[in-house]
């Protein structure tokens, strides 16, 4: 079965820093890109940032550009969203989520979320 | 970045009627766009994906079309377990962008 579990949610001060971790389970890791998606309280869903399989290729939505950085240890079945100077606009369930075994098949597994919340 | 907007933002419908929900891209994204419905507390579910296929295990009730810009996400006979929200998605360039989504609702 397919696995993905997020942590390190928590709530912090505007400008502070945190990390996000994604462990899979239930499939060979390294064969798949991750993405990072978030849904502020009450809205809709944001693409937020995306690793390849091995971790040398990486797209961020512009409003976490520059502030943002995802990385994998693919050892670990791990991925990592390092989050700096975040902002009020950053509260959000966080998930990670990968495609299905078809390329097209976009988001088909999803952890269950990590919430954010920039507060102070 | 292209724009994802869904029409419409409230779709008030009867059980046993037949839904239609709209996408609508700025530029054409091809065939890369995907539906997913997300119930309150819960993971969005993948419905389809290349704008027509329905994934694994979807009920055959669910059907997209479309191509280029507009696309639709038809439900063919509302069941009370569809309520739900629905958002597209492309991914047909960087950065991958969702529709504002459409809330179903029983009437």
């Amino acid at each position: 079965e397919v696995r993905l579990l997020e942590s390190g949610g928590d709530l912090v001060q505007p400008g502070g820093s945190l990390r996000l971790s994604c462990v899979a389970s239930g499939f060979t890791f390294t064969r798949f890109p991750i993405h990072w998606v978030r849904q502020a309280p009450g809205k809709g869903l944001e693409w937020v940032s995306h690793i390849s399989e091995d971790g040398r290729g990486t797209y961020y939505a512009d409003p976490v550009k520059g502030r943002f950085t995802i990385s994998r240890d693919n050892s670990k079945d791990t991925v990592f969203l390092h989050m700096n100077s975040l902002r009020a606009e950053d509260t959000a369930v966080y998930y990670c989520a990968k495609r299905g075994d078809i390329v097209g098949q976009k988001f088909n597994d999803w952890g269950q979320g990590t919430l954010v919340t920039v507060s102070s | 970045e292209i724009v994802m907007t869904q029409s419409p933002a409230t779709l008030s419908v009867s059980p046993g009627e037949g839904p239609t929900l709209s996408c609508r891209a700025s530029q054409s994204v091809s065939n890369k766009l995907a539906w997913y419905q997300q119930k309150p507390g819960q993971a969005p579910r993948l419905l389809i994906y290349d704008a027509s296929t329905r994934s694994t295990g979807i009920p055959a009730r669910f059907s997209g079309s479309g191509s280029g810009a507009e696309f639709t996400l038809t439900i063919s006979s509302l069941q009370s377990e569809d309520l739900a929200v629905y958002y597209c998605l492309q991914y047909n360039a960087w950065p991958l962008t969702f529709g504002q989504g459409t809330r179903l609702e029983i009437k």
